[in-house]
């Protein structure tokens, strides 16, 4: 299995932060990593695919990196409905594989 | 607009067979994409359990392949998880969810959740 090391599990920040998550993977997974989004209840969204692509009606303040295995997605300008849990997942091998998990929470 | 909707036992018995299912509406299960089942224990991250294609070409998770069997009623549009000789640790919120058309694995549609507790 692939495994996704996802860091860090938490953070706290403030309206109008840049926060960034970054993800590693255990072996090469080129480009095939999505982000979702996850708010207490609700079941995860996807943020962004192939690393770096934009879903449909997600907001530009969300941005994915790639570099080498590590991959990071970025909020520019954190807004009060970001603060939720956000997830990492490979879809180069199955078994798919999520990462931990990332907390961010309000400072 | 295509949704998910988990049904079944809020409560299984240790040793037992935890049965789902997941009613697909808005779409037709004979497409082309991959219907699969996500869990996560309360508090705790997300878990691939395994997928079902529309052909009934199924993969699961390695850790659970032994208990897992995943299928599908194309006539009744749904497509059902079970999951044997249960213990406290397969208690989660259980999930379906659909695959992206253009990309496999990578999810669009997710159903609410069913959580499954185990306990006598």
């Amino acid at each position: 299995d692939i495994q996704m090391t996802q860091s860090p599990s938490s953070l706290s920040a403030s309206v109008g932060d840049r926060v960034t998550i970054t993800c590693r993977a255990s072996q090469d997974i080129g480009n095939s990593l999505v982000w979702y989004q996850q708010k207490p209840g609700k079941a995860p969204n996807i943020l962004l695919y192939a690393a770096s692509r934009l879903e449909v009606g997600v907001p530009s303040r969300f941005g994915g990196s790639k570099s080498g295995t590590d991959y990071s997605l970025t909020i520019n300008s954190l807004q009060p409905e970001d603060f939720a849990t956000y997830y990492c997942q490979q879809y180069y091998n199955v078994p798919w594989t999520f990462g931990q998990g990332t907390r961010v929470e309000i400072k | 607009q295509v949704q998910l909707q988990e049904s079944g036992p809020g409560l299984v018995k240790p040793s037992g067979t935890l049965s789902l299912t997941c009613a697909v509406s808005g779409g037709s299960i004979s497409y082309s994409h991959w219907w699969s089942w996500v869990r996560q224990p309360p508090g705790k991250g997300l878990e691939w359990i395994g997928e079902i294609h529309y052909s009934g070409a199924t993969n699961y998770h390695p850790s659970l392949k032994s208990r897992v069997t995943i299928s599908m009623d194309k006539s009744k549009n749904h497509f059902s998880l079970e999951l044997t000789s249960v213990t406290a640790a397969d208690t989660a919120l259980y999930y379906c969810a659909r695959d992206l058309t253009i990309v496999r694995g990578v999810f669009d549609f997710w159903g609410q959740g069913t959580l499954v507790t185990v306990s006598s």
